[in-house]
């Protein structure tokens, strides 16, 4: 069984501009979840959807993040206009249930020049 | 005060020794705990979860003190393998979603 997939796996862009990420869920799992992790820092909490809905995205840092799960598969994570503090790592998980075990993808490794 | 607190460490131990790690929380309603483990330049997986009677597998035991709000990690029997960042991790009841420690790093040599 395909685990939680991220694409890409690392883009380097310049300040300004747009950058898409994509999280492919295991299968079945109605919960799925964006974190980040800045360089020295912990893993911060972005958003949580379960199916299509955003259950909570308390974690989103501004209006420059957009992310969407339309028909409840795979999301994407949009950050527009991109600024040289969103460098990181965005880690997607997928769980079956709330608090329940949290599956991660590689992460897409973000990079703003 | 952070949601979540480890010691960043690094914790540095020969190959057989015994290693605990400690996490604090804040939030007296958190519910559920786990122990996650995350390899260089790797994704987190989760290594255990924490139960209120505490529980062991293998060398890893965890425990849970609601009271004094920490939960802990003891390794037994170090080996290399065991190398890497032990992350906290827990949730609440109101949001359910995941809050994670910053991580211990433990590095077991030979």
């Amino acid at each position: 069984e395909a685990g939680v997939t991220q694409f890409p796996s690392h883009s380097v862009i310049e300040k300004g501009q747009t950058v898409t990420l994509r999280c492919d869920p295991i299968s079945g799992h109605d919960n799925l979840y964006w974190y980040r992790r800045v360089m020295g820092k912990e893993i911060k909490f972005l958003l949580h959807f379960v199916k299509e809905s955003k259950q909570d995205e308390s974690g989103m840092p501004n209006n420059r993040f957009l992310a969407e799960r339309t028909g409840g598969t795979y999301s994407t994570l949009k950050v527009q206009p991109a600024e040289l503090e969103d460098s990181g790592v965005y880690f997607c998980a997928s769980s079956q249930r709330v608090a329940g075990e949290l599956f991660f993808g590689e992460g897409s490794r973000l990079t703003v020049l | 005060r952070k949601e979540v607190e480890q010691d960043p460490g690094p914790f540095n131990v020969p190959e057989g020794a015994t290693v605990a790690f400690n996490c604090t929380y804040s939030n007296s309603a958190s519910q559920s705990f786990f122990w996650y483990r995350q390899d260089c330049r790797k994704e987190p997986k989760l290594l255990m979860s924490v139960y209120s009677s505490g529980n062991e597998d293998g060398r890893f035991t965890a425990q849970l003190n609601r009271a004094s709000q920490y939960i802990s990690l003891l390794i037994r029997d170090s080996k290399l393998s065991d190398s890497a960042t032990y992350l906290c991790v827990l949730s609440t009841s109101r949001d359910n979603d995941m809050r994670f420690g910053a991580g211990t790093r433990l590095t077991v040599k030979p």
